[in-house]
């Protein structure tokens, strides 16, 4: 397994564009999240899945957003109509839910995907 | 509802000294405590991880932390520092496992 693999890695695109980011998780891992990181801040949690089901999503998830795992596998995050607000880089991480085992409920990153919103 | 906080932004120490990096965490139960590293351009790397057991835990490049209930910290030390520890580093909390909140980071400045 080589890990979570986030694609692109940096991505520039023009305010009022689309623009899709895709993860790959750990494959055993059934649970999968999205986070934003700006600079100099720390990870700000967006959506999670466990296995194909959306279970929780921020409020800062606005309407222009949309996460999917149709599978249960890899997922995607979709911003639409971006805006300038919108550059920062997602992050993708992947855990293996299980109550109080080891080696389980731990976030294992991917590398991240950069997003400048020109 | 669960919290960090991490006590300074930015820390700067002499090569081979002492690193100390604070965080303190509110939770309703017993929670999940963990210690990432970033570097530039990178994902998140986890450093070491608390969940049961043994307060005092160790974790990858020599660094550990202590789970103190009653102080409602998780500090990050290293006895010794190295250049390569240069980095930003995150705490965070869960409580059940289902969602991690994290601190706003401590960037880690190592002084030759």
């Amino acid at each position: 397994d080589t890990g979570v693999s986030q694609d692109p890695r940096h991505k520039i695109t023009k305010r009022g564009q689309n623009v899709t980011f895709r993860c790959d998780p750990i494959s055993e891992h059934n649970r999968l999240y999205w986070y934003r990181q700006t600079l100099g801040q720390g990870p700000e949690f967006l959506t999670y899945f466990q296995n194909e089901a959306q279970l929780e999503k921020s409020r800062l998830l606005s309407d222009r957003f949309s996460a999917e795992r149709p599978k249960g596998s890899f997922s995607t995050l979709e911003i639409q109509r971006t805006e300038q607000g919108d550059s920062a880089m997602y992050l993708c991480a992947s855990s293996l839910s299980m109550r109080r085992a080891a080696g389980a409920n731990v976030l294992t990153f991917g590398a991240g995907s950069r997003l400048t919103v020109l | 509802a669960q919290s960090v906080t991490q006590l300074g932004s930015h820390v700067s120490v002499s090569e081979g000294a002492l690193v100390l990096l604070r965080c303190n965490y509110s939770s309703s139960v017993p929670p999940y405590l963990f210690w990432y590293v970033q570097y530039p351009n990178q994902g998140l790397q986890l450093l070491l991880k608390y969940t049961t057991g043994a307060t005092l835990v160790k974790g990858i490049n020599g660094f550990e932390a202590e789970f103190k209930k009653s102080e409602t910290s998780f500090h990050l030390t290293k006895p010794s520092a190295h250049m390569s520890d240069a980095a930003e580093y995150f705490c965070a909390v869960s409580d059940t496992g289902n969602q991690f909140y994290f601190g706003t980071g401590t960037s880690l400045t190592v002084i030759p």
